[in-house]
């Protein structure tokens, strides 16, 4: 069974850092790699996702890698703001037939003003 | 605009009741899901549809049971014998495999037991 580890669960940095979130995985059969941001209390939101043959995706200030032989994601927030705090989940996609999604546990990021 | 619609936002379960929790999607996605969240966890599967009047079993099936008799209806009906059914509860819909496409998601509805 697939697993899918984000490490720290929180995470809090002043206004204006760049960061990195990480995000590893164990199945090597991987299809695609999402990630998702969630307000308290609110569903997902689809920022990123990268198909298994790309190395990475931009979007704004997000910038999302997947090293598929390490089995790593990173998501890369740069110049942080007080409305980026959240919490940001990965989650992958298998190869199998339901190419089901993988969740992790997500990481709560607070950014300070 | 279009988007996923869960309802109601919070619902209150008595002991040996079953409740049913709706999900309407207006974005013509041929999959929807239903997924369970707990406290500090990532969301787990509870069922999946790949298209109307055929549904699968995810991870944690066993309590559940739901219906998809209309493209943009996917209702999640928790029964009596889900005994820990406290959680949040998010439907998604996607344009066809979850894993092609990235998923969108309602704002939860909100499940405890009185």
């Amino acid at each position: 069974k697939q697993e899918v580890t984000q490490i720290p669960a929180a995470l809090s940095v002043p206004e204006g850092e760049n960061l990195v979130l990480n995000c590893s995985f164990t199945d090597s059969a991987i299809y695609n790699l999402q990630w998702f941001r969630q307000d308290p209390g609110k569903g997902l939101t689809s920022l990123l996702l990268i198909q298994s043959s790309q190395r990475e995706q931009t979007s704004g200030r997000l910038n999302a890698s997947l090293d598929k032989s390490s089995g790593r994601s990173t998501l890369y927030i740069a110049a942080s703001q007080p409305g980026d705090s959240a919490t940001y989940l990965c989650a992958e996609g298998s190869s199998g037939s339901a190419r089901q999604l993988t969740f992790g546990s997500g990481t709560q990021l607070t950014v300070l003003p | 605009d279009g988007g996923i619609t869960q309802s109601p936002k919070y619902l209150f379960r008595k002991e040996g009741q079953n409740v049913t929790l709706s999900c309407e999607q207006n974005l013509n996605h041929d999959a929807m899901y239903w997924y369970r969240q707990d406290p500090g966890q990532g969301l787990r599967l509870i069922y999946y549809s790949q298209i109307v009047n055929d549904f699968q079993k995810g991870d944690i099936a066993e309590g559940y049971s739901v219906s998809r008799e209309k493209k943009e209806s996917f209702p999640l009906t928790v029964t009596s014998a889900q005994k820990n059914p406290t959680a949040f509860y998010l439907c998604a819909s996607s344009i066809g495999l979850q894993g092609a496409q990235p998923q969108h998601f309602g704002d939860g509805t909100r499940l405890s037991i009185l």
